[in-house]
């Protein structure tokens, strides 16, 4: 079974750092994509990022270009965000979910999220 | 960017009727389309790929149809689990882009 479990959410000044991270099992996690999207409370999805199963290849939405930089450890089974300059705005679950690939990137499955408040 | 309109917002449907979602894209998409179904206090689960194509254990129930920038999700007749909130999501250009959610409630 495929499961994906993200941890590192929490409470954080604006302006300030934070990493969250995404275990996964039951899969070669080398063999496939993956993203994060994220969910503002109350709001809808927005995908965030997306890396190739290799890592070489990386993709970002607008609104987090040049504060968040994903990256994966194959070895761990591990993805990961950086989010840096944080911004009220950036206040959402983020979800790690796995893709077929990037190009056929549907989102399946998602893990449980983690909260990332961005508050003074 | 390309936008995606899903249309209801809200569509108050009865147990056992059929409820049918749109979502719209600015521009065309193909056929690279999937749809979402999200619980209250839950992660979004994957019902359908390649605009058509049901996920692994998704009922029969739920059917997806359209391309270019015109999409369909229909579910034939709506039982009490299918309650919930509905995205779509572009995965043809980048950035990916969702729809802002259809809510199925009850009627």
């Amino acid at each position: 079974e495929v499961q994906l479990l993200e941890s590192g959410g929490g409470l954080v000044q604006p302006g300030g750092s934070l990493r969250l991270s995404c275990v996964a099992s039951g899969f070669t996690f080398s063999s496939y994509g993956m993203s994060w999207v994220r969910q503002a409370p109350g709001k809808g999805l927005e995908w965030v990022s997306a890396i190739s199963g290799s890592g070489d290849s990386t993709y970002y939405g607008d609104s987090v270009k040049g504060r968040f930089t994903i990256s994966r450890d194959n070895s761990k089974n591990t993805l990961y965000v950086q989010m840096n300059s944080l911004r009220d705005e950036d206040t959402a679950v983020y979800y790690c979910a796995k893709v077929k690939t990037v190009g056929a990137d549907w989102f399946d499955p998602w893990g449980q999220g983690t909260l990332v408040s961005v508050s003074s | 960017e390309i936008v995606m309109t899903q249309s209801p917002a809200t569509l108050s449907v009865s147990p056992g009727e059929r409820a049918t979602l749109s979502c719209r894209a600015s521009q065309s998409v193909s056929s690279n389309l999937a749809w979402y179904q999200q619980k209250p206090g839950q992660a979004p689960r994957l019902l359908i790929y390649g605009a058509y194509t049901r996920a692994t254990g998704i009922p029969a129930r739920f059917s997806g149809s359209g391309s270019g920038t015109e999409f369909t999700l229909t579910i034939s007749s709506l039982q009490s689990e299918d309650f919930a909130v509905y995205y779509c999501q572009q995965y043809n250009n980048w950035p990916r882009t969702f729809g802002q959610g259809t809510k199925v409630e009850i009627k």
